[in-house]
């Protein structure tokens, strides 16, 4: 079945260590996207990809870090500069238009150690 | 820019009740609509969308929604509800194609809460 895969789904990090978040899809979306939801605070644009080599900064990119450089993957590295990386991180893919629905992965829950 | 307002964190229904959660948006064109469901710790499903046509559009699980451009909302509805629907609820709005796939734009959300 096609779908999107995150991993791990719970991540621990320890202070000043950068973590890589992975997210594959094989869906054959052209476009991805990363959100971070906190609680109350609803889900937040952190990256998006609309094709492979190319991406661009959402709402609160400081301290994340993308790259594309295969269509299936899209993977996120939280570095030491975000100081409150404590979050449930969502991978999303679509086709990429905006009238087409993206699709969810289960998501990672990250915390510090 | 675009913005998505629900207004209520928690909703309380009892089972077999009628629900409605609302959505009001803000945004200067017809907007993409959808309405997403999450179970703890899972991602979201979307439950409906809405894009041109038909103002009252159904969706998966029994829920329907409808766009009232007068009033910019899009209030999900469901006639009876069951235990198994509770979730957090998401109101989401996306860009016209002048901006490009650009991700979306989501609403806090709303807590349901079925009562037995």
């Amino acid at each position: 079945d096609g779908g999107i895969t995150q991993s791990p789904k719970y991540l621990f990090r320890k202070e000043g260590q950068n973590v890589t978040l992975s997210c594959e899809q094989n869906l054959n979306h052209d476009a991805m996207y990363w959100y971070r939801q906190d609680p109350g605070q609803g889900l937040r644009l952190i990256y998006y990809s609309q094709i492979v080599n190319d991406f661009q900064k959402g709402d609160i990119a400081e301290g994340y870090s993308v790259s594309r450089e295969k269509k299936e993957s899209f993977p996120l590295t939280v570095t030491s500069a975000q100081k409150n990386p404590t979050a449930f991180y969502l991978c999303a893919s679509s086709i990429g238009s905006p009238n087409q629905p993206q699709h969810f992965g289960d998501g990672t829950r990250l915390s510090i150690l | 820019a675009q913005s998505v307002t629900q207004p209520d964190i928690h909703i309380t229904v009892s089972e077999g009740a009628s629900l409605e959660l609302r959505c009001n948006y803000s945004y200067g064109a017809t907007p993409y609509l959808f309405w997403y469901v999450q179970s703890p710790g899972q991602g979201l499903q979307l439950l409906l969308k809405y894009f041109s046509g038909d103002t009252l559009v159904q969706g998966i699980k029994g829920f329907e929604a409808e766009f009232k451009r007068s009033q910019s909302s899009f209030n999900l509805r469901k006639p009876s509800v069951h235990w198994s629907d509770a979730a957090e609820y998401f109101c989401a709005v996306g860009v016209l194609p002048g901006g490009g796939a650009d991700g979306l734009t989501f609403g806090k959300g709303t807590h349901l809460i079925i009562q037995p």
